[in-house]
């Protein structure tokens, strides 16, 4: 059973570009979870998701940054005219469905993005 | 915000248990309490949780007090690859989020 996989693993991005970065859960868990992490910072809640839904964003900067969890497919968090400060690691965690669930978050290895 | 209390870094020598403690005093009845743990830049692995009994798994063991709010993750047998960040995190479970705080970073000497 694969794990969380997420790509890209590294995305080199200019200002003004956009991100697009994407997890696969685990088979079978239906909500994705993505964190961001500053360098030297810790792990910051951005949004939780289940298909087709969005649970809870209230991580999320109010702009330029979405996400979404489709029916088919990968989550796909989408940072739009890219600045400096969005430099950072993204990590996306997965879980299974309510009444499987035991509370643990499975991570993956994260996409890591460079704003030049 | 975080509502649980870390010493900023400890360290242990290599073969000896490692005892990390964790302050959560305002944490609700149905509140469980999880270790996570991040080694250099990687994602964040599980280790262990629990609400009110001690728990022991493979990785290690998690000593609650009888008032719950404290707790002590207990790594038996440390090894040099257990260098890391250790995050302990309160959550009601179940979809819910977890809000990671600074956490504590065990260094294990040879």
């Amino acid at each position: 059973n694969a794990g969380v996989m997420q790509n890209p693993r590294h995305l080199v991005r200019r200002r003004g570009q956009e991100a697009r970065l994407r997890c696969s859960p685990m088979k079978g868990h239906s909500h994705v979870y993505w964190y961001r992490q500053l360098p030297e910072e810790g792990l910051k809640f951005m949004v939780y998701l289940q298909k087709e839904n969005i649970i809870d964003e209230s991580g999320m900067p109010k702009e330029r940054f979405s996400a979404e969890f489709p029916k088919e497919g990968p989550s796909i968090l989408r940072i739009q005219q890219v600045v400096r400060g969005d430099s950072a690691a993204y990590f996306c965690a997965s879980s299974p469905r309510v009444g499987t669930n035991t509370g643990e978050l499975f991570f993956g290895e994260g996409s890591r993005l460079t704003v030049l | 915000d975080a509502k649980t209390t870390q010493p900023p870094s400890m360290d242990c020598a290599e073969g000896r248990a490692a005892n990390l403690p964790c302050n959560h005093s305002t944490i609700s009845g149905n509140e469980y309490v999880y270790w996570y743990r991040q080694i250099h830049s990687q994602g964040p692995q599980y280790i262990i949780h629990g609400l009110k009994n001690n728990e022991t798994n493979e990785m290690a063991s998690l000593i609650i007090t009888e008032d719950r709010k404290s707790s002590t993750l207990i790594l038996p047998h440390a090894t040099l690859r257990d260098t890391a960040v250790y995050y302990c995190i309160v959550s009601a479970g179940a979809n819910s989020k977890l809000t990671f705080g600074k956490g504590i970073t065990l260094s294990v000497r040879p």
